[in-house]
């Protein structure tokens, strides 16, 4: 089955400056990439996905990149900001939102 | 994006006692809802997939006797955790698809003393 490996498991930065979340995944067949964002005790929230016939996607202060070669996708915030400050997983699926394989997360820190 | 809601949000049991999770989905009727486990700063796990008129289908390794689904109308998943154990204290969430994006429930909290 799939696998998704994410990067680091922790990240603290000052506000302002940039995070970037790395994931990496096993099956080549994989196709739709989402990230969700998670704040303590709350459900987790789609910030931002991509499909493989496209490269890069972004969304104001969020971006997130595809390497399909290398089978890995980036997060990509700047601008960060205390509300930043989540976990954030990332997923991989082959056939749609039915088997989609989450990383373990990333808690972000962002400090003031 | 859909509008999930779940019901409690945190509940704490008796070992040995089952506790009831529902599911609702609010703004359009969802075929198929998904329930997914996640322990403290762990990932999220999915258990089944529940599907509207007929048997849920559960991965493997969890007890479907255990954790008992049921997906009546098309707007209602409900999860049981039979004779709860303390190591089933976790996080469970529920979520829809829709337009091929899954969305989230609120989730659940549940601690079995």
């Amino acid at each position: 089955g799939e696998n998704v490996e994410q990067h680091p498991s922790t990240l603290s930065v000052q506000e302002g400056d940039s995070a970037v979340i790395k994931c990496t995944y096993s099956d080549s067949a994989s196709n739709y990439f989402p990230w969700y964002k998670q704040e303590l005790g709350k459900r987790p929230q789609l910030i931002i996905d991509i499909r493989s016939n496209v490269g890069e996607k972004k969304d104001q202060r969020i971006a997130v990149t595809l390497n399909k070669t290398a089978k890995h996708f980036s997060l990509h915030i700047t601008e960060t900001q205390p509300e930043d400050s989540a976990v954030y997983f990332c997923a991989a699926s082959k056939s749609g939102y039915s088997t989609l394989t989450f990383g373990k997360g990333t808690m972000l820190l962002v400090s003031p | 994006g859909a509008v999930v809601s779940q019901h409690p949000s945190w509940v704490i049991c008796k070992s040995g006692t089952s506790v009831k999770i529902e599911c609702r989905s609010l703004d359009f009727q969802a075929t198929t809802m998904f329930w997914y486990r996640q322990f403290p700063k762990q990932s999220l796990m999915l258990m089944a997939t529940s599907n509207e008129g007929s048997k849920a289908t559960y991965e493997q390794g969890v007890e479907k006797d255990k954790f008992l689904i049921n997906h009546a109308s098309l707007t209602l998943s409900t999860l049981t955790v039979t004779s709860a154990h303390p190591e089933d204290s976790s996080f469970y969430i529920c979520s829809v698809a829709t337009n091929e994006k899954l969305f989230f429930g609120s989730g659940t909290q549940l601690s079995v003393l």
